[in-house]
């Protein structure tokens, strides 16, 4: 099993619609969360961090974790052809020390 | 207010050279990790330092090592370099931790090193 898995997609979406990547991760003792974009041939940028159970919102995005399912989700609503990149979910892992392991990323396109 | 900074952008080296990348903190931040990124994969964490030592280290041979100076700013020196070390380098910057929570970490805009 993958320490942090995504779906590689693409997954395509309309304009205005509502895009849902998802991710799951193997270490049950993992405390912090995070969704990175990254734009083709770039660096990744931070979106969003989530670090107790629920729901976080920050503008069009919303983050949600499920601790006990061991799934982290990021909400993008009214999707832009600009949202189009890879999207990167990453957790920490207790017991390698805390260190910050990524999933492989989702590639998102959003159509106009 | 600067990011964090990278140098250099780009780099070619051939198999077996030694090769030094650098990264400078965004302001503020005091902890500095590397990672390693081959295309279509996510990036891999090689090793993170804070205080001017080395806190945590990824899957990586001992060619790999790093530096922190006493400004926070870090160096990542490769040994020996082989083909398969060619990927995009980033460097990463945060606050350090806050009890069992990793703070979020910044990137640099990377150093993508060729290997021929």
């Amino acid at each position: 099993q993958k320490e942090v898995e995504q779906n590689s997609g693409p997954l395509s979406v309309p304009e205005g619609a509502i895009a849902s990547l998802n991710c799951t991760y193997s270490d049950r003792g993992s405390q912090s969360f995070f969704w990175y974009r990254q734009y083709s041939g770039k660096s990744p940028e931070l979106i969003m961090s989530i670090y107790s159970n629920g729901d976080k919102e920050d503008g069009r995005f919303t983050a949600q974790l499920n601790k006990a399912s061991q799934y982290v989700s990021l909400l993008i609503r009214d999707s832009q052809p600009s949202d189009s990149a890879t999207y990167l979910c990453a957790a920490d892992y207790m017991e390698y020390g805390n260190k910050l392991v990524f999933g492989a990323g989702t590639i998102l396109r959003v159509k106009s | 207010d600067a990011g964090v900074t990278q140098s250099p952008t780009h780099l070619i080296k051939t198999r077996g050279q030694q090769v030094t990348l650098r990264c400078s903190p965004k302001s503020g931040h005091d902890t500095v990790s590397w990672y390693q990124q081959a295309l279509g994969q996510g990036p891999q964490f090689i090793f993170q330092y804070y205080e001017e030592e080395e806190r945590q280290r990824g899957n990586f041979p001992d060619r790999f090592s790093g530096h922190q100076f006493p400004n926070y700013s870090s160096e990542l020196n490769v040994n020996a370099l082989l083909l398969g070390d060619s990927a995009l380098y980033l460097c990463a910057s945060s606050h350090s931790r806050m009890g069992n929570f990793n703070q979020p970490q910044h990137f640099g805009d990377g150093t993508r090193l060729s290997i021929l």
